[in-house]
C-alpha cells in the first residue's frame, strides 16, 4: 500500500532563517507530488504541483521553492522566512484518488 | 476561473441525524470531484471520489453525487455520530489540469 511521510511535524524558526521540508512517497510510482498551505482560519492554498522529476509549476511565487529531484521525493524550501510563511504545510500525491500526508506545523517568529 | 463553494460553512446537528453538504462549481468541465475530511491540526482523508463520468459513489454511511450540468456535489451522511465531527472539504479537478481546486470547506459538529 502506498505511505505519504512528512518531516518535521513541528519547526519553530525565526524570520529570516532558511527552510527545508521533506515529503516522501512509497509504494507507487512516477505520481503527481502538490504542496499545500493553509493558514490558520483560511483555506486550501496550492503552492506547487510535479508531474514528473525536475518538473516543478508554481502557482505562488513569493519566496517559496519547490524540487523533486528523486521520483517519489518532494522538498519545499526557502531562503529567508517571512511571519506569513506560517502555516500548516501539507504535502499530497496523485495517482486516481490525492492523498495527503500528515502536514508539518510552521510558526515563523 | 474555476470556483467551488460550500455551504454551510458550519453545521450542528444531534446524533443520528441523516445530513447533506453542498459544494458547488462554477465549471461544468471536471475531470472528478473528491470529497474530503480534515480532523483539527491532522492530514486531509479521502472519502470519496467521483470522476466525471460517473454520478454517485458510496462507501458504508456516506453517499456523494454528482451533477455536472447544474455544477453541484452532495455528500450524504447516514446516522450521524459524534465520530463524524470534522470539517469536510470538496475538491474539483478541471479537464486537462492536475491540480485540485478546493472549497473552503463545512465544519461538522455532531453532539451527543
Amino acid at each position: 500500500s502506498q505511505t505519504i511521510h512528512q518531516w518535521p511535524a513541528t519547526l519553530v524558526q525565526p524570520v529570516g532563517s532558511p527552510l527545508s521540508l521533506e515529503c516522501t512517497v512509497e509504494g507507487t510510482s512516477n505520481p503527481n507530488l502538490y504542496w499545500y498551505r493553509q493558514a490558520a482560519g483560511r483555506g486550501l492554498q496550492l503552492l506547487f504541483y510535479s508531474v514528473g522529476i525536475g518538473q516543478i509549476s508554481s502557482e505562488v511565487p513569493q519566496n517559496l521553492s519547490a524540487s523533486r529531484p528523486q521520483d517519489r521525493q518532494f522538498i519545499l524550501s526557502s531562503k529567508k522566512l517571512l511571519l506569513s510563511d506560517s502555516g500548516f504545510y501539507l504535502c499530497a500525491w496523485r495517482g486516481v484518488e490525492q492523498y495527503f500526508g500528515p502536514g508539518t506545523r510552521l510558526t515563523v517568529t | 476561473k474555476q470556483e467551488v463553494t460550500q455551504i454551510p460553512a458550519a453545521l450542528s446537528v444531534p446524533e443520528g441525524e441523516n445530513l447533506v453538504l453542498n459544494c458547488s462549481f462554477t465549471d461544468s468541465a471536471i475531470y472528478n470531484l473528491q470529497w474530503f475530511r480534515q480532523d483539527p491540526g491532522k492530514g486531509l482523508t479521502s472519502l470519496l471520489l467521483i470522476q466525471s463520468s460517473q454520478r454517485e459513489q458510496t462507501s458504508g454511511r456516506l453517499n456523494a453525487s454528482l451533477d455536472k450540468s447544474s455544477g453541484r456535489s452532495t455528500l450524504y451522511i447516514a446516522a450521524s455520530q459524534p465520530g463524524d465531527s470534522a470539517t469536510y472539504l470538496c475538491a474539483v479537478m478541471g479537464s486537462g489540469t492536475y491540480k485540485y481546486i478546493f472549497g473552503t470547506g463545512t465544519r461538522l459538529k455532531v453532539l451527543a
